[in-house]
C-alpha cells in the first residue's frame, strides 16, 4: 500500500529563513509525488511534482522540492520565507490502481513571523 | 471568473435534513473528484468520477451520494446528514491525459456545518 507522512502539524520560520516541510511516502512501486499549497480561504492549487524526470524539482513561488529514493522522501524547501508563503501545505502520492487516486498527506500548516 | 466554482461556500443545516453541494468547471476535464477536509487528517476521497457514465467511491463514501449530470457538473449529496459531516468539503477536477502524474484543480470548497 501507498501512503505520505507529513511531519510536523504546524511549522514556523522567521521571514527571511529556510522554509523546511517534510514529507516522507511508503510505496511498493516508483512513486508519484506532489506538493499542493492551500491559501487561507481557497481551495488547493498545485505547487510542484515529480514525475521521475528528475529527483530536483522546481515549483512555483521559489520552492522546489528533491525527491531522495534512498530516504523515501520529498520534503519541500525555500531558501528565504515571505509572509506570503503562510498556508497549509500538503504532500501526496499517486496510487497506481488502474485509475491514478491521489492520496495526501494530513497537512502542515507554515507560520511565518515578522 | 474561476474554472471550478462550487455552491454554496457556507451552509448551516440541521441533523437529518438533505443537503445538495453543487460542483461545475469550465476547464472541459473529464476527471471531478469530492474531497472532505478535517483538520489535522488532510483530504479523503468520497467519491470520483472518471467521465459521465463513471462513478466510483472513494474511502469515506458511506452516508453520501453523487451525481454527475454533464461532463461540467458533479454534485454531491447527504441524505440524512449527520454532525460529524461537518466538514470542508472540496470538489476537484483533472484532465486525466497525464496518468499518474495528472495536476487536480480544486474550487473553493463549501464549509458545512450539522448541527
Amino acid at each position: 500500500a501507498q501512503s505520505v507522512t507529513q511531519l510536523g502539524s504546524h511549522v514556523s520560520v522567521s521571514e527571511g529563513a529556510l522554509v523546511l516541510l517534510r514529507c516522507n511516502y511508503s510505496s511498493s512501486v516508483p512513486p508519484y509525488l506532489f506538493w499542493y499549497v492551500q491559501y487561507p480561504n481557497q481551495g488547493l492549487q498545485l505547487l510542484l511534482k515529480y514525475t521521475s524526470a528528475a529527483t530536483l524539482v522546481k515549483g512555483i513561488n521559489g520552492f522546489e522540492a528533491e525527491f531522495k529514493k534512498s530516504e523515501t522522501s520529498f520534503h519541500l524547501t525555500k531558501p528565504s520565507a515571505h509572509m506570503s508563503d503562510a498556508a497549509e501545505y500538503f504532500c501526496a502520492v499517486t496510487l497506481n490502481t488502474g485509475g491514478f487516486k491521489t492520496i495526501f498527506g494530513a497537512g502542515t500548516r507554515l507560520f511565518v513571523k515578522a | 471568473d474561476a474554472d471550478v466554482t462550487q455552491t454554496p461556500r457556507n451552509r448551516i443545516t440541521k441533523t437529518g435534513k438533505r443537503i445538495m453541494l453543487e460542483c461545475s468547471q469550465t476547464k472541459g476535464h473529464d476527471r471531478m473528484y469530492w474531497y472532505r477536509q478535517d483538520p489535522g487528517l488532510g483530504l479523503q476521497l468520497i467519491y470520483y468520477s472518471f467521465d459521465v457514465k463513471d462513478i466510483n467511491k472513494g474511502e469515506i463514501s458511506d452516508g453520501y451520494s453523487v451525481s454527475r449530470q454533464a461532463q461540467a457538473k458533479f454534485s454531491l449529496s447527504l441524505e440524512s446528514a449527520i454532525p460529524n459531516q461537518t466538514a470542508l468539503y472540496f470538489c476537484a477536477t483533472s484532465a486525466g491525459l497525464a496518468g499518474p502524474t495528472d495536476t487536480q484543480y480544486f474550487g473553493p470548497g463549501t464549509r458545512l456545518t450539522v448541527l
